[in-house]
């Protein structure tokens, strides 16, 4: 299994442009999640999927669109890349249910820049 | 409100020192479930362990150990015998059980920096 992937590693955006950062997990997790990490302030979550076709928006979502598709791809766009979007992205899955299953599992991370 | 604060930004310290990491949470919720993540240099989230609200045993795993205590809704965090690969930020985080989804709060992260 290759886990979580995300593309691109790295991205440079100018004000204004729209590009779509993806994530993709084959572990057959129905929950599917996009985090924001910004210096000093830990990770907070922009979107999240309990399953495909069925998306809410998390603490941070202004800005960002999701879809979810099929089980494996949760894609994450910006419409319109403003620099305050500057960040790390990261992707995570995990199973449904809770207790045990409630252990997320993180891709490695997209950096972005906006300029 | 933050729900989970690591008051500590930045530890350093001298290989084989221990180190401990603290992380405090704060919820109404009677089942919740705690996590610690290691993010080295390289960026990726390491998942390192999972506790949950009814479990108050003390865990140790190698040089790693973990002292839950609900009475002061602390979660702690220690390595023993610190190396330089355990220079890294360290992430606390909370899940709520009346959040079905099970969303992470995370504590702003602690760095740690092991020198030779």
């Amino acid at each position: 299994n290759a886990g979580v992937t995300q593309t691109p590693k790295f991205q440079v955006l100018k004000t204004g442009q729209s590009m779509t950062l993806q994530c993709a997990q084959d572990m057959n997790h129905e929950y599917m999640s996009w985090y924001r990490q910004d210096p000093g302030m830990g990770l907070r979550l922009i979107h999240y999927s309990v399953g495909a076709g069925i998306t809410d928006q998390g603490e941070v979502p202004n800005g960002y669109n999701v879809s979810r598709s099929t089980t494996e791809d949760f894609p994450l766009r910006l419409l319109s890349a403003a620099p305050s979007q500057t960040s790390v992205y990261f992707c995570a899955s995990r199973p449904p249910g809770a207790g045990f299953n409630f252990t997320q599992y993180f891709g490695p991370g997209t950096r972005l820049t906006v300029l | 409100a933050q729900k989970v604060t690591q008051a500590q930004t930045e530890i350093s310290v001298v290989e084989k020192e221990d180190v401990t990491l603290d992380c405090v949470y704060e919820t109404r919720d009677t089942t919740y479930y705690l996590f610690w993540y290691k993010q080295p240099p390289s960026g990726e989230l390491v998942f390192l362990i999972r506790r949950n609200s009814f479990d108050e045993q003390n865990e140790i795993s190698g040089r790693y150990s973990w002292n839950f205590q609900k009475s002061t809704s602390s979660f702690n965090f220690t390595i023993t015998a610190s190396q330089v690969v355990d220079s890294a930020v360290y992430f606390c985080a909370l899940s709520e059980g009346s959040d079905s989804w099970g969303k992470l709060q995370f504590g702003a992260g602690t760095q740690v920096v092991v020198t030779p």
